[in-house]
């Protein structure tokens, strides 16, 4: 069964670094996301992608954070100077379309930033 | 008025027995429901869609009711392996770009005892 993958599985960084988290969506899904979950807390949606560009994004989203498709295959958050509220669980999920598709997820990446 | 609302639970069950978890939700533009389930520091995983008829899949029974804005699910004879973080998820029309954008509930914590 076609799965999302996401590495790495776990990131430390320090305050103020940059990070790069990646995503391998499922190879047929045009949409993709990115979401993350702070320990304890709820499921909060970042940002979705389709066809090369965002086509939505949250008030979290903000300058700080950047996605892109740099080839066929992978989708990658980028975190710049991150901040020590940034640590949580980052979620990638794709579908295959959006609206009323459901969407898979990958198995996170744990950002601890220190 | 939160977007998705859920009781946190955490709700005790002894094996065997039926459960059900409400939800509201206040976009009444939302076209999909869905109900995922998430382990402990696991990735969220579908569990079903939530359709206007209602649907079932073998222990679990889910049911809408766009009148009053309200979700339900039923799990039939749990098990131990039913113990799990029950999520209420909504889809939301988009506010700025073209994808609709899921909106999760904070979930309901369910514990199967044997």
């Amino acid at each position: 069964e076609p799965e999302v993958t996401q590495t790495p599985s776990h990131q430390v960084t320090q305050m103020g670094q940059e990070v790069i988290l990646r995503c391998v969506p499922i190879s047929n899904h045009l949409y993709f996301y990115w979401y993350r979950q702070i320990l304890g807390q709820k499921v909060e949606f970042l940002v979705s992608f389709y066809n090369n560009e965002i086509s939505e994004k949250s008030e979290i989203f903000d300058d700080q954070f950047s996605v892109e498709r740099p080839d066929g295959s992978n989708f990658t958050l980028k975190i710049r100077s991150t901040k020590l509220e940034d640590s949580a669980m980052y979620f990638c999920a794709s579908s295959e379309a959006s609206g009323t598709y459901e969407q898979y997820f990958g198995p996170g990446t744990r950002l601890t930033v220190t | 008025r939160k977007e998705v609302e859920q009781d946190p639970g955490p709700f005790n069950v002894p094996e065997g027995a039926t459960v059900a978890f409400n939800c509201t939700y206040s976009n009444s533009a939302s076209q999909s429901f869905f109900w995922y389930r998430q382990d402990c520091r696991k990735e969220p995983k579908l569990l079903m869609s939530v359709y206007s008829s209602g649907n079932e899949d073998g222990r679990f029974t889910a049911q809408l009711n766009r009148a009053s804005q309200y979700i339900s699910l039923l799990i039939r004879d749990s098990k131990l392996s039913d113990s799990a973080t029950y999520l209420c998820v909504v889809n939301s029309p988009p506010s700025r770009g073209s994808n609709y954008q899921l909106i999760w509930g904070a979930g309901t914590k369910l514990i199967i005892k044997p």
